[in-house]
């Protein structure tokens, strides 16, 4: 069992570019969940799909950032014309079927720098 | 909405001793209390849940305990070893999100 696994582990986009990173969850669980963590916010909740249906983006930013979820073996997280603030580590995260009380199974991350 | 608060940011203890590390929360309607550990450059990683119907958990050197009454739950290492280094995060269920407190780092000095 490989773990949850993320792409790129790190990425550098100029100011106005796009950036678009990839997960793909453990064998099996239904769940993924994105987080993203600063040194200042913490981590912070971004969006969660259960079965590949889309459940909770109440922490994605309305404007510039998408997640989508084609198949269960892999979600994207894109984030159009990335600004300085977006600069952050964003986690990945799967557990076995999306309960509340679940252990989450986390990526090693990607680490996105906005110049 | 609810709130978790990690009390100490930094906490640091000589190898052997045990560290507490705190938190707190706001909704009475919690339910599920996860600790996860975050190792220097590595990700998040579960150590250990406690669930509100109990007021203690143990495995190993780790014990949680749950003051509801308080709405506290403290994360509790014995014997603590350098491998022990790490953030500390705690996270509470709340309309069936987690919310997490900020992190405590633990030091580990020889």
């Amino acid at each position: 069992n490989a773990g949850v696994i993320q792409t790129p582990r790190h990425k550098v986009t100029g100011k106005g570019q796009e950036a678009t990173l990839w997960c793909e969850p453990i064998s099996g669980h239904s769940a993924v969940f994105w987080y993203r963590q600063t040194i200042v916010q913490g981590l912070e909740f971004l969006t969660y799909f259960r079965n590949q249906a889309p459940i909770d983006d109440s922490g994605m930013p309305k404007e510039r950032f998408s997640a989508q979820m084609p198949n269960q073996s892999h979600s994207t997280l894109k984030i159009q014309s990335t600004q300085p603030q977006d600069s952050a580590v964003y986690l990945c995260a799967s557990s076995l079927v999306g309960g509340s009380a679940e252990t989450l199974y986390f990526g090693s991350g990607t680490r996105l720098t906005v110049l | 909405g609810e709130k978790v608060e990690q009390h100490e940011s930094t906490l640091s203890v000589r190898e052997g001793d045990s560290a507490v590390i705190n938190c707190t929360y706001t909704d009475t309607a919690s339910s599920y209390f996860p600790w996860y550990k975050q190792e220097a450059g590595k990700s998040l990683h579960f150590v250990i849940d406690i669930r509100s119907n109990v007021d203690r958990k143990q495995s190993q050197r780790l014990t949680v305990l749950l003051d509801k009454k308080a709405k506290r739950f403290s994360l509790h290492i014995t014997a603590t070893q350098p491998e022990d280094s790490a953030i500390y995060f705690c996270a509470a269920i709340s309309n069936y999100q987690l919310i997490w407190g900020s992190g405590t780092k633990l030091i580990i000095k020889p």
